[in-house]
């Protein structure tokens, strides 16, 4: 079985600082992983994946993350964010075969600042 | 209409009434799922349907009761509710999830707020 530990519920930065949210997981076999991100009374949106080749995934609204097999972590960074990032982010992950749907951490909330 | 849409976005409900909540996904997905979250708590997996089969029941009351009549639409019937029932549905959609060529990820549509009074 895997599982997904995000090690801050709770994340505020002050606007245009960088930020780095944490994602471990566990898993006996080798994973696809995800972040996703819920803006305020919306569904979530996925930010980006990781599938397979380069490390370092680039998503979308100028977020990035990068895997790291030997440390299990799927850490979720942006080096400057706006006022519009503050939401709730979620990891999660599935592993390459067999049929379980995603696993998702519990989420932090990240808060920017003005 | 794109992506997954849910409806209606909004629900009051007393504990006896009877209401559905709607789901429908226009990306040619044959896997759905249904999700609560409640606050202060971890998504929970209500519900998996894959090919219209129901895969996936982690071990929901049975107030919440689901029907999936076809790959594109998911419904969720509710009956008798709790207060504790309060929270957003999310419904989600996926190419499928057996088989190694898939990756499982979600399409989420924006949720169902429900209020039990």
């Amino acid at each position: 079985a895997q599982s997904v530990t995000q090690l801050d519920s709770q994340v505020p930065v002050f606007e245009e600082a960088p930020v780095e949210l944490r994602c471990n997981y566990s898993s006996s076999v080798s994973v696809y992983l995800f972040w996703y991100v819920q803006y305020p009374n919306q569904g979530l949106q996925l930010l980006l994946k990781y599938l397979s080749g380069s490390t370092l995934v680039k998503g979308i609204n100028g977020f990035e993350a990068e895997f790291n097999k030997s440390q299990t972590s799927f850490h979720l960074r942006k080096p400057s964010v706006h006022i519009s990032d503050t939401a709730e982010y979620f990891c999660a992950v599935r592993p390459l075969s067999g049929n379980t749907p995603l696993v998702f951490g519990k989420g932090t909330r990240l808060s920017v600042i003005a | 209409e794109t992506g997954v849409t849910q409806t209606p976005r909004h629900l009051v409900m007393g504990m006896t009434n009877k209401k559905s909540l709607k789901c429908e996904q226009h990306l040619g997905h044959n896997a759905m799922y249904w999700y609560k979250q409640s606050a202060k708590k971890p998504l929970e997996l209500m519900f998996v349907y894959n090919f219209k089969e129901q895969t996936e029941n982690n071990s929901v009351p049975s107030r919440f009761s689901p029907e999936c009549p076809n790959s594109s639409h998911l419904f969720l019937h509710l009956h008798t509710l709790q207060p504790e029932d309060s929270a957003l549905y999310l419904c989600a959609s996926s190419q499928d999830w057996s088989g190694r060529s898939r990756t499982g990820e979600l399409f989420f549509g924006e949720g169902s707020r429900l209020t039990v009074l």
